[in-house]
């Protein structure tokens, strides 16, 4: 499995404002993953994006994917004080593991203030 | 539908004790991972079982580690004799199916090795 590397380590911004997260990996994937964690807890799948897909929507929540530059983006529109958390980013699938071993980065700390 | 769960949240150990770290699976799911996250650290994976095997071990240390995930039951990680370089959270997270599908975290266990 590879590690994604994400960018900002860590991100302030007012609540309402819009947060973006990037994330840049080395090798082919199958699909990348965006996850969030809450100080204390696990974490929580938030999407997965398939390497045919350049964006994909969930709620306040866009993610866009560019295989040609092997980067990834995870967009949070109109931000809460309950976004607060760490995000990270998994990509998947690089030399045909596709299971569930993924490899975690440092992460974005996101803290919105209200 | 409940989520993963881990039991305890907290365990306390004095070197060379053994820690018992129990995971049950969301509801059929039958596929199960252990990840550890050290202090500032992002997770890190130690292995994958499905029932009764053990798929890919190659994050589990080669000494003291062992894992399982018996036919009826929950999952286990068991540490034998205990370092203080253990202390650290250990998460438990399933999937539905083997390949591309999102992982179901637990709250984790808190290891503290005094």
């Amino acid at each position: 499995s590879q590690q994604g590397e994400e960018d900002p380590q860590a991100l302030s911004i007012q609540e309402g404002e819009n947060a973006t997260m990037n994330c840049s990996y080395k090798t082919s994937i199958n699909n990348l993953q965006w996850y969030r964690q809450n100080s204390g807890r696990g974490l929580v799948h938030l999407i997965l994006i398939r390497s045919n897909e350049r964006e994909k929507h969930s709620g306040r929540l866009r993610v866009t994917l560019d295989t040609s530059k092997k980067s990834s983006s995870l967009l949070i529109t109109a931000s809460r004080a309950a976004d607060t958390a760490s995000y990270f980013c998994a990509p998947s699938g690089a030399g045909g593991t596709s299971y569930g071993k993924l490899t975690f980065g440092q992460g974005t700390i996101l803290t919105v203030h209200p | 539908n409940a989520g993963v769960m881990q039991n305890p949240r907290h365990l306390v150990r004095r070197r060379g004790q053994e820690a018992r770290l129990r995971c049950s699976p969301m509801k059929g799911h039958s596929h199960v991972y252990w990840y550890r996250q050290l202090p500032e650290e992002g997770l890190k994976f130690m292995v994958y079982l499905q029932k009764e095997n053990i798929i890919d071990e190659s994050g589990m240390p080669k000494e003291r580690f062992s894992a399982e995930f018996p036919k009826e039951g929950p999952s286990i990680l068991r540490i034998q004799q205990v370092v203080r370089g253990d202390s650290a959270a250990y998460f438990c997270a399933s999937s539905l199916t083997e390949n591309n599908s999102p992982l179901h975290f637990g709250n984790g266990t808190r290891l503290t090795v005094t």
